[in-house]
C-alpha cells in the first residue's frame, strides 16, 4: 500500500516570501502525483499533477512541483506568495492504474499581509 | 456544468440515527469516491466505485454503505451513526483513464 508524508503541519509566511512544501511517498512502482489546495470553506481543487515526462510540473496560480524519483519526493513551490494563497495543501499519490488516491495529512499555509 | 454536487451541506444527527449523503456528477466520470476529512489526517477513502454497477471498500469502510445508483449518482449511507463518524465528507469523481479526481463541496456531519 502506498503512503504519503507531508513534512510541515503549519507554515506561516509573509507576503512575497517563497514557499516550499515537502511531500514524500512510499510506493515502489509507477506513480501519479498530485497537489490539491483547499481554500477556507471551499472544496479541494487540483493545483497540478504529474503522470510522466518533464519532472518539473507547472500548475495554476504560479505553483510548480518537482518530481524526484530517487528521493520519492514531489515538493511544491511558489516563488512569491500572496495573501490569497492562505489555504490547506494536500499531496496525493496513486500507483499505476490504481483508482485510489492516498492523501497526505495536509499542510496549512497562512500568509500574512 | 455544476461538476460534483453534494447534499446536504450540513447535518446533525443523534447517535444511532441513520442518514444518506447524496452525490451527483455531470462530468460523465466513470469512477466516483467517498472520502472523510478529519483534522491532521488528510482525506481517507471510505468507498469507491470504479464504474457503474461496482463498488469497493476503501481505507475506512466500517459503519458505511454505498450505492452507485447510476453513472451520475453515488450515495453514502450511515445505518447507525456514531460520534466517531463526525467529519467532513467529500464526494469525488474521476475519469477511468486518468486518475485526477474532481471534488464536491463537502458535507459537514456532526453526530451527538
Amino acid at each position: 500500500a502506498q503512503s504519503v508524508s507531508q513534512h510541515n503541519h503549519h507554515v506561516i509566511l509573509s507576503e512575497a516570501a517563497s514557499l516550499e512544501l515537502g511531500c514524500n511517498y512510499s510506493y515502489g512502482g509507477t506513480v501519479n502525483l498530485f497537489w490539491y489546495v483547499q481554500y477556507p470553506g471551499q472544496h479541494l481543487q487540483l493545483l497540478l499533477k504529474y503522470f510522466s515526462g518533464d519532472p518539473l510540473v507547472k500548475g495554476i496560480k504560479g505553483f510548480e512541483a518537482e518530481f524526484i524519483k530517487s528521493k520519492f519526493s514531489f515538493n511544491l513551490r511558489k516563488p512569491s506568495v500572496q495573501w490569497s494563497d492562505t489555504a490547506e495543501y494536500f499531496c496525493a499519490v496513486n500507483g499505476g492504474n490504481d483508482y485510489k488516491l492516498s492523501f497526505g495529512a495536509g499542510t496549512t499555509v497562512t500568509v500574512r499581509a | 456544468n455544476a461538476g460534483v454536487t453534494q447534499t446536504p451541506k450540513f447535518q446533525v444527527l443523534k447517535t444511532g440515527q441513520s442518514m444518506t449523503l447524496q452525490c451527483a456528477q455531470d462530468m460523465n466520470h466513470n469512477s466516483m469516491y467517498w472520502y472523510r476529512q478529519d483534522p491532521g489526517m488528510g482525506l481517507r477513502l471510505i468507498y469507491y466505485s470504479a464504474s457503474e454497477g461496482t463498488t469497493d471498500k476503501g481505507e475506512v469502510p466500517n459503519g458505511y454503505n454505498v450505492s452507485r445508483l447510476n453513472k451520475r449518482e453515488f450515495s453514502l449511507r450511515l445505518e447507525s451513526a456514531a460520534p466517531s463518524q463526525t467529519s467532513v465528507y467529500f464526494c469525488a469523481g474521476g475519469p477511468i483513464s486518468y486518475n485526477e479526481q474532481f471534488f464536491g463541496p463537502g458535507t459537514r456531519l456532526t453526530v451527538l
